[in-house]
């Protein structure tokens, strides 16, 4: 149980497109999902928070308008970098949590590279 | 806001032995504490949690202690083999708002 998926697991795009990146919980219904990006060798790093029918919570430094999300269903959330560029490659990973749960379940990720 | 420190950020064992990561914490009002290990390439996968009403608790090869007073806790591997070998994360959270995680240990399992 509580799987989560993303798709794609490897996109290469050139600069100035945009990309979207989908986190889908399998198994369970997602109220809450985080979006994290990971540099290598380094920690995770929290983007922002979307609850199900709300818009995202984006933490500081976080620029909503380039990295734009969507929680439209309980097993659903988008995130979809708007005109990439290089220094946006990096490996994007989602989480999910139940109603009421505490444990974040994680995605396989995403790593992104743009040209 | 929370603030989690984790080390060693490396860690090498001979296969068969034990292997401990420690992290503390410093907002004592955190009461959820999750452990992760991330192959490379790969999402974090969680291994073992602790909520701050346990001391500790064990699945198997795998242990989680937590001393409230000392804002400390820490992951116990014993009898270590090489698929243990990968980067874990320690992480803390008080109720259902966001988890912060630590800088993360790459383990190394030597055979």
């Amino acid at each position: 149980g509580a799987v989560v998926s993303q798709h794609p697991s490897r996109v290469i795009c050139k600069s100035g497109t945009s990309v979207k990146i989908e986190c889908r919980s399998l198994d369970f219904q997602a109220t809450t999902m985080f979006w994290y990006r990971q540099f290598p060798k380094q920690s995770l790093m929290l983007m922002a928070t979307s609850n199900e029918g709300s818009k995202a919570t984006y933490e500081q430094g976080v620029e909503k308008d380039k990295f734009l999300i969507n929680h439209a269903s309980l097993t659903l959330s988008t995130l979809t970098v708007t005109s990439a560029h290089p220094e946006d490659s990096s490996f994007y990973i989602c989480s999910a949590t139940e109603l009421g749960m505490e444990t974040q379940y994680f995605g396989p990720g995403t790593r992104l590279l743009v040209l | 806001g929370e603030n989690v420190e984790q080390h060693p950020s490396t860690l090498s064992v001979q296969e068969g032995d034990s292997a401990v990561i420690k992290c503390t914490y410093s907002d004592s009002a955190s009461n959820y504490f999750p452990w992760y290990k991330q192959e490379l390439g790969k999402g974090p996968q969680l291994i073992i949690d602790i909520r701050s009403n346990v001391g500790e608790k064990k699945d198997q090869r795998i242990a989680v202690t937590l001393n409230k007073t000392a804002k400390h806790f820490s992951l116990h591997i014993t009898e270590t083999q090489p698929e243990d070998s990968a980067v874990y994360f320690c992480a803390a959270s008080k109720g259902y708002q966001k988890v912060t995680f630590g800088i993360g240990t790459k383990l190394q399992v030597i055979p």
